[in-house]
């Protein structure tokens, strides 16, 4: 079975510093790994993939994710967090070696960027 | 090209009624998944399916709750007998074989 684990429930930052939610991740097999970002009262909105190549993904909005395989992690960071940034962020996971994967989400982190 | 498409956006139904909500997925996408969203739960997934073939159920409830995706047409989530506790946030993803999922914007039931 495949699982995502977001340690922390929120995540406070001050706007112009930089962000990191964290993302862990247990798959049997190589993993797709994903970052989606919920604003309230909406669906989900994909920020950025990784499927294979560089480890460091850039996505939408500035934001980016280091894939590390030794630690099963897929950080999402930013380097200057903005205000508007603030929402809800889902790490999710799919196993590549199975034909057919369910996408797994993990609980998700309400990031919230103080002015 | 469209997005996902989700209909209808808020539904209200009197417990032991029946919930039909809707999905369309987008242009050339052939999976599709659902998935259920409580305050402070996080995204649960409920199905995954493929045009005709329910493919993970593990999800969803046994009783009261059932899904397609027919050949024609949307995919149908389907809950009947409702109650209180299915109050929640229902969202429709596709994606193509291995692809990232697009989400639509759910649907809010809320059970009166």
């Amino acid at each position: 079975a495949q699982s995502v684990a977001q340690p922390e429930d929120q995540v406070n930052v001050a706007e112009g510093n930089p962000l990191t939610v964290k993302c862990t991740y247990s798959v049997s097999g190589n993993p797709y790994l994903f970052w989606y970002v919920q604003y309230p009262n909406r669906g989900l909105q994909f920020l950025l993939k990784y499927i294979t190549g560089d480890n460091l993904v850039k996505g939408s909005y500035g934001f980016e994710a280091e894939f590390n395989k030794s630690q099963t992690s897929f950080h999402l960071k930013k380097p200057s967090a903005l205000v508007s940034d603030s929402a809800l962020y889902f790490c999710a996971v799919r196993d590549m070696n199975s034909g057919y994967s369910t996408l797994t989400f993990g609980k998700g982190t309400m990031l919230l960027v103080s002015p | 090209n469209a997005g996902v498409m989700q209909n209808p956006r808020h539904l209200v139904r009197r417990r032991g009624q029946e919930a039909r909500l809707r999905c369309s997925p987008m242009k050339g996408h052939s999976h599709v998944y659902w998935y259920r969203q409580l305050p402070e739960e996080g995204l649960k997934f409920m199905v995954y399916l493929q045009k005709e073939n329910i493919i993970d159920e593990s999800g969803m409830p046994k009783e009261r709750f059932s899904a397609e995706f027919p050949k024609e047409g949307p995919s149908i989530l389907r809950i009947q007998q409702v109650v209180r506790g299915d109050s929640a946030a229902y969202f429709c993803a596709s994606s193509a074989m291995n692809t990232e999922a697009f989400f639509g914007q759910g649907t809010r039931l809320t059970v009166v």
